[in-house]
C-alpha cells in the first residue's frame, strides 16, 4: 500500500507568516490529494481537493501544490484560526491513506 | 443542506458486540461513497472503509479488514459500521463522511469506549 508522510510533524510560525506543509507519496498518486483541518476538538473539515481546487468556503490564504509524489499546502498568511492539525489523503484508490498529521501553533 | 448524523456514543466491554449507524439524506445515500474514519484519542486520521450504498460495494484498509463490517440499509438511508468482539484497543472517536475523491461533509463522530 501506498504510505503517505507529512512533514513537519508540529510546527510554531507567527500571525502573518507564510506557513508551508509537505506530503509526500511512497508512489505516484497522479492528483489525488486532499487536505484536510483538524481544530481541537472538531471534526475535520475539507479544505482541498484534487491536489489545489479549494472546497467552498476555505479562505483564499489556503492553497495546494504538487503533483505524483510531492505536495504541499501552504497558508500565505497565517491566522490564529488557523491553529489546528493539517491532514493529508490520498484517494487514487482503496486505501485512501491519510498522513500522520502536522500540528500547527502560533 | 447534506447532513450525516451519527449515533450516541457507547461504552462497552472488551468481546462485546456493536454496531454504530450514520444516518444520511436520500440524494447522497443514493448518489455518493461513505467513508468511515478512526480516530484514537490524541492520534490521527485512519481511513477504514469506504461504502457505496446504491450498490454495496465496499473498499477496505488492509488494517481494518476482518476486524470490522461495513453496511447499509437502504430502507433507512443508514450506514453501519460493526464489530462482532471488541477490544480495548477499539476505544475511539469514529467519524462518517461523505464522498471517495475527498471527504466533503462528516458526520459529528461517535465515540466508542471499550473498557471492562
Amino acid at each position: 500500500d501506498i504510505q503517505m508522510t507529512q512533514s513537519p510533524s508540529s510546527l510554531s510560525a507567527s500571525v502573518g507568516d507564510r506557513v508551508t506543509i509537505t506530503c509526500r507519496a511512497s508512489q505516484g498518486i497522479s492528483d489525488y490529494l486532499a487536505w484536510y483541518q483538524q481544530k481541537p476538538g472538531k471534526v475535520p473539515k475539507l479544505l482541498i481537493y484534487s491536489v489545489s481546487t479549494l472546497q467552498s468556503g476555505v479562505p483564499s490564504r489556503f492553497s495546494g501544490s504538487g503533483s505524483g509524489t510531492h505536495f504541499a499546502l501552504t497558508i500565505s498568511s497565517l491566522q490564529p484560526e488557523d491553529v489546528a492539525t493539517y491532514y493529508c489523503q490520498k484517494y487514487d484508490s482503496a486505501p485512501c491513506t491519510f498522513g500522520q498529521g502536522t500540528k500547527l501553533d502560533i | 443542506e447534506v447532513q450525516l448524523v451519527q449515533s450516541g456514543a457507547e461504552v462497552k466491554k472488551p468481546g462485546e458486540s456493536l454496531k454504530i449507524s450514520c444516518k444520511i439524506s436520500v440524494y447522497t445515500f443514493t448518489n455518493d461513497w461513505i467513508g468511515w474514519v478512526r480516530q484514537m484519542p490524541g492520534k490521527g486520521l485512519e481511513w477504514m472503509a469506504i461504502i457505496y450504498p446504491r450498490n454495496s460495494d465496499i473498499r477496505y484498509s488492509p488494517s481494518f479488514q476482518g476486524q470490522v463490517t461495513v453496511s447499509v440499509d437502504k430502507s433507512t438511508n443508514t450506514a453501519y459500521l460493526q464489530w462482532s468482539s471488541l477490544k480495548a484497543s477499539d476505544s475511539a472517536m469514529y467519524y462518517c463522511a461523505r464522498g471517495y475523491h475527498g471527504l466533503d461533509v462528516w458526520g459529528q463522530g461517535t465515540t466508542v469506549t471499550v473498557s471492562s
